[in-house]
């Protein structure tokens, strides 16, 4: 069954230091998301992209982050100058089509652990 | 921000025996619930969901109940087996259609 498939499994960085984490959605897939998991807390939505550009992001998601889809396969976010806070578990996932169409349920990776020392 | 709330953060069942995972919500403008499960180092898997013009859906051992009134939304895992021991995710669709909002998860352990 295809994947979605995230690297690296574990970055650890310096607070202020730029940071990519990477993702190949599903082949077929139109719609990509970033969500993070801070320990002991929710799942929380960072932002979501289609057609190449953002088409919703939270209040998470400030001027430090950025995504892309550089190349067709590859959905990237960046953060630029990481904080100690920014220490989470963020995985990405896709959708077919949208999820409001109900039939299009998100398929996430098995994440990036991004600790912030 | 507590649009959706699990407020069992763990349950114990016997193997076999069913198991209710519980979530309430707090707008009934909402119109479509999900539920994923979460294994340690893993993404969350989407497992089953529900539009509010049901108040059931049932795929193989899970079922998900919806009581629109209540703005309570149930899994049923029926029979419970070991490997269904993991966390449990409500989640609601929200935003402009593309964000979901979870709920803080319930670890269910299946002992033998």
């Amino acid at each position: 069954e295809p994947e979605v498939t995230q690297t690296p499994s574990h970055q650890v960085t310096q607070m202020g230091q730029e940071v990519i984490l990477r993702c190949v959605p599903i082949s077929n897939h139109l719609y990509f998301y970033w969500y993070r998991q801070i320990l002991g807390q929710k799942v929380e939505f960072l932002v979501s992209f289609y057609n190449n550009e953002i088409s919703e992001k939270s209040e998470i998601f400030d001027d430090q982050f950025s995504v892309e889809r550089p190349d067709g396969s590859n959905f990237t976010l960046k953060i630029r100058s990481t904080k100690l806070e920014d220490s989470a578990m963020y995985f990405c996932a896709s959708s077919e089509s949208e999820p409001s169409s109900y039939n299009s349920p998100l398929h996430f990776g098995n994440g990036t652990r991004l600790t912030v020392t | 921000d507590q649009q959706v709330k699990q407020n069992s953060p763990s349950l114990s069942v016997q193997e076999g025996r069913i198991s209710i995972l519980n979530c309430d919500y707090t707008n009934s403008m909402f119109d479509y619930f999900l539920w994923y499960k979460k294994y340690p180092a893993e993404g969350p898997t989407f497992l089953i969901s529900i539009s509010s013009i049901k108040d059931k859906n049932e795929d193989g051992r899970f079922t998900v109940f919806l009581n629109k009134s209540a703005k309570h939304l149930s899994l049923h895992i029926v029979p419970s087996q070991p490997g269904d021991s993991a966390v449990y995710f409500c989640a609601i669709l929200t935003g402009g259609g593309n964000k979901l909002t979870f709920g803080t998860g319930t670890q269910l352990k299946v002992e033998l």
